[in-house]
Parts: structure tokens; C-alpha cells; sequence
């Protein structure tokens, strides 16, 4: 059974620092991983998508990695601001036919000015 | 281009009730999948539509249903209602599927049981 791990589970920072939120998951048998964005009491909005036979996806100042061998992504924020303060989440899909998205619990940033 | 859009936003239901809820997938996308969001559980599979077919579905009671239209738009259904059930519900549209693509969220359906 596919499990999605994220660390740490909250993060905070003064402005203007590089970070990196780590995501793990279990079965290296995936179709694609995607990052997303959730502020409080919202919906999500995708980041970034990775296809497993891709390295890494950069949106902006964000950039994404992944290493599907060893069960490993990492989302790269470059020069964080205050509007990047909010919860991240990574989730893995399954190469299997009929398999959905499988969600970590999210790491919640918190950027200070 | 509109996004997805759930409806209502918030609602207040008693134990045993049983509610609706809606989703309108952006234009042109013909997949839909729902998705509970919980402080304990985080985000959990409830189910994928296809072309008004159930395409997949995760491990939740009976309870919970849903289908989808012509138009793709979807609505799941929860019935005899218990407090458990008080969480952010999410839709997700894709193009041709959550496994072949890239998902977009509405803002979600919060539900309250008391």
C-alpha cells in the first residue's frame, strides 16, 4: 500500500530564504507526482506536475524534483516571500490502472517578513 | 476559462440527515474524483468519474455515493450523516483522468455534522 511522507511537518523562515520541503512515498511504481498549494479553508492549486520519467519540472521561482528509484521528491522555493505561507502538499499516483492520487499530510510554511 | 466550482460552500447538517453536493468541472474536462479532507485523516480518495462512470473508488462506506451527467458535472451524496462525516469535501477535474494528468481543485464543500 502506497504511503506519502512528508517532512518536516510545519516550517518557518524569515524572508528571502531558499527552502526545501521533502516528500517521500513507499512504492516506487508510479505514473507521476504533483505538488500543490492549499491556503487556509481553500481548495488546492497544483504547482507542479512530474512525470515519472522526468528528473525535475521549474515553475518560477519553484522547483521540483524527483528520484523515483530512491522514492524521493523535493520542492526547491527559491527567495521565499510572505505569500508563499501556506500548506504543501505532494501526492503520487500509481502506475496501476484505476489507481488515484495518494496524499502526504502537507507541510504548512510559514514565511516572516 | 472558469475552474472548478463546488456548491454550497458551507453547510450545517444534524446526524442521520443526508446532504448533496456539487461539482462543475472546468469546461471541456471530463473527469471528476472527490476527495475527504480531514485534520487527523488529510486528504482521502472517495471516488473517480469518467464519462458517467464510476472509474474508481476508494475505502469508504456505502454511505457515500455519487454520480456524474452528460455535462460532466458530479454530485456526491452522503446519507445518514454522522459526526466523522464533518470535513472539507474537494473536487478535482482533469482532461482525461487523475492518474493521466494534471488534477484542478475547487475550493471545496465544508460540511459540518452536529
Amino acid at each position: 500500500k502506497q504511503e506519502v511522507t512528508q517532512i518536516p511537518a510545519a516550517l518557518s523562515v524569515p524572508e528571502g530564504e531558499n527552502l526545501v520541503l521533502n516528500c517521500s512515498f513507499t512504492d516506487s511504481a508510479i505514473y507521476n507526482l504533483q505538488w500543490f498549494r492549499q491556503d487556509p479553508g481553500k481548495g488546492l492549486t497544483s504547482l507542479l506536475l512530474i512525470q515519472s520519467s522526468q528528473r525535475e519540472q521549474t515553475s518560477g521561482r519553484l522547483n521540483a524534483s524527483l528520484d523515483k528509484s530512491s522514492g524521493r521528491s523535493t520542492l526547491y522555493i527559491a527567495a521565499s516571500q510572505p505569500g508563499d505561507s501556506a500548506t504543501y502538499l505532494c501526492a503520487v499516483v500509481g502506475d496501476q490502472a484505476g489507481t488515484a492520487l495518494i496524499f502526504g499530510k502537507g507541510t504548512t510554511l510559514s514565511v516572516s517578513s | 476559462k472558469a475552474g472548478v466550482t463546488q456548491t454550497p460552500r458551507y453547510l450545517i447538517k444534524t446526524r442521520g440527515q443526508q446532504v448533496t453536493l456539487s461539482c462543475s468541472p472546468i469546461s471541456g474536462h471530463r473527469s471528476v474524483s472527490w476527495y475527504q479532507q480531514t485534520p487527523g485523516q488529510g486528504l482521502q480518495f472517495l471516488f473517480e468519474y469518467f464519462s458517467e462512470t464510476q472509474r474508481n473508488k476508494g475505502n469508504f462506506p456505502g454511505r457515500f455515493s455519487g454520480r456524474q451527467f452528460s455535462n460532466s458535472r458530479s454530485e456526491m451524496n452522503v446519507s445518514t450523516l454522522e459526526l466523522g462525516d464533518s470535513a472539507l469535501y474537494l473536487c478535482a477535474s482533469s482532461l482525461i483522468g487523475s492518474q493521466a494528468g494534471e488534477l484542478f481543485f475547487g475550493e471545496g464543500s465544508r460540511l459540518t455534522v452536529l
